[in-house]
């Protein structure tokens, strides 16, 4: 069964550096999404990918977060310069079409360590 | 704007019980719902979805039912076993077109024991 793929599965960045978690999205999926989780709270949105831009981003979602899709596959989320409170654990999540009905398939996560 | 809340957790429960995780919202439209489940090292899994007032979602045992006068979608489940330990989360997404993004609860933490 196709399945959304994140790694690394877990990464330990020391404060005010730079860390890319990465993503491959299901390969027939059109929308992109990431979320995080910061521990015990609720499951956060952080932007939308559709069509090669930014559908939709969340105030959280600020000049040092950025997302990308190089070459088809992959679907990458850079945090420039990284602050203790960016600890949490990150989900990518791909979707065939954006309609409300529509389930969303999410990776097993990244948890991001930032000391 | 949007948003869920869920019955705070975490919850324990002896297997065979009965289980209700209650799941209320706020939308300005017309949301459709969902629960998902994480089980301990996994990612987000659909457990089951409504997406319109009335409908009933099933999977697995688990059951919820939209219902619109109430503004809840209430997960149950009549008999719990060992295996249905997991975080679950309830969630909307309320758009008509694009790429809209899921409003999640704060999630409820399950525990079944033998």
């Amino acid at each position: 069964e196709p399945e959304v793929t994140q790694t690394p599965s877990h990464q330990v960045t020391q404060m005010g550096q730079e860390v890319i978690l990465r993503c491959v999205p299901i390969s027939n999926h059109l929308y992109f999404y990431w979320y995080r989780q910061i521990l015990g709270q609720k499951v956060e949105f952080l932007v939308s990918f559709y069509n090669n831009e930014i559908s939709e981003k969340s105030e959280i979602f600020d000049d040092q977060f950025s997302v990308e899709r190089p070459d088809g596959s992959n679907f990458t989320l850079k945090i420039r310069s990284t602050k203790l409170e960016d600890s949490a654990m990150y989900f990518c999540a791909s979707e065939k079409s954006g309609t409300r009905g529509t389930e969303a398939f999410f990776g097993q996560g990244t948890r991001l360590t930032v000391v | 704007g949007n948003s869920v809340t869920q019955m705070e957790g975490p919850v324990t429960l002896s297997e065979e019980a009965f289980l209700t995780i209650n799941c209320t919202y706020t939308a300005t439209g017309y949301p459709s719902l969902f629960w998902y489940v994480q089980y301990p090292g996994e990612g987000l899994q659909l457990l089951l979805k409504a997406t319109k007032a009335d409908d009933k979602g099933s999977n697995k045992g688990f059951e919820a039912t939209y219902r619109k006068e109430t503004t809840s979608f209430h997960l149950e489940k009549g008999s719990v076993q060992v295996s249905d330990s997991a975080v679950y989360f309830c969630a909307l997404r309320d758009s008509t077109q694009g790429a809209q993004k899921l409003v999640f609860g704060q999630g409820t933490r399950l525990t079944i024991n033998p």
